[in-house]
């Protein structure tokens, strides 16, 4: 495997249901984060892990829970969704969270909808 | 607040030069990037600016002008598989990527 890899590539599930998606980066990077694309509109940065600590998180609702094992798996657990967090979850990584150039990699994201 | 824009969709001839605009308004600045979105796939990186002028690769260039928050993709010699979505992003003074909504670029034969 190489670059950023997600599963599932798709889910469907209930409001009352826990889920988890899954990211890993075989790329060595320190940096990884999780973004939600909304159809036609900018992609929402989640939150942001770097050497696994967390140093971001944009006001997300706490039904969405985030865990970083180790520098290369991140985890999006996910409870009582609302039909409104039906989207695209993209993973990405990249070298550093900070420093000049450092372009992100990104999977090829979770479909998720919620019913 | 922070504002990234750039038109919603644009239509371009197969061998034709086509411009993506993209100007922004943010909280410092470090770094702006375009990256390609094909439909069902994740976005792909192409092109980092810093400093004003020019960046080219390929048939892919990107221009930068700090003063006028302000950065354009060129494609040259389209082809069918240029149909994607472009997507413009600035790093702010957080080094935190502010996101454009995207231009979905439609090519025709």
């Amino acid at each position: 495997e190489t670059g950023v890899t997600q599963t599932p590539r798709h889910l469907v599930m209930g409001m009352t249901n826990k889920k988890s998606l899954k990211c890993e980066q075989h790329l060595g990077h320190n940096a990884m984060y999780w973004y939600k694309q909304s159809a036609k509109k900018p992609l929402e940065l989640m939150f942001v892990y770097s050497l696994e600590e967390r140093v971001e998180n944009n006001s997300v609702p706490s039904r969405f829970s985030p865990e970083c094992p180790n520098s290369s798996h991140l985890f999006l657990h996910l409870h009582t969704l609302q039909p409104e967090d039906s989207a695209l979850y993209l993973c990405a990584s990249s070298q550093d969270s900070e420093g000049q150039g450092n372009e992100q990699f990104f999977g090829p994201g979770t479909r998720l909808t919620v019913l | 607040g922070q504002n990234i824009d750039q038109p919603t969709e644009m239509t371009a001839t197969e061998g034709a030069i086509v411009q993506i605009n993209c100007t922004y308004q943010t909280s410092g600045f470090n770094g702006l990037f375009w990256y390609q979105q094909h439909a069902g796939e994740a976005p792909t990186f192409l092109s980092y600016n810093v400093l004003d002028g020019l960046e080219e690769k390929g048939r892919f260039s990107s221009f930068l002008s700090r003063s006028k928050g302000y950065s354009y993709l060129l494609l040259k010699e389209l082809q069918m598989k240029d149909s994607a979505s472009y997507l413009c992003a600035v790093r702010d003074s957080n080094y935190q990527l502010i996101w454009g909504a995207g231009t979905k670029l439609i090519i025709k034969p």
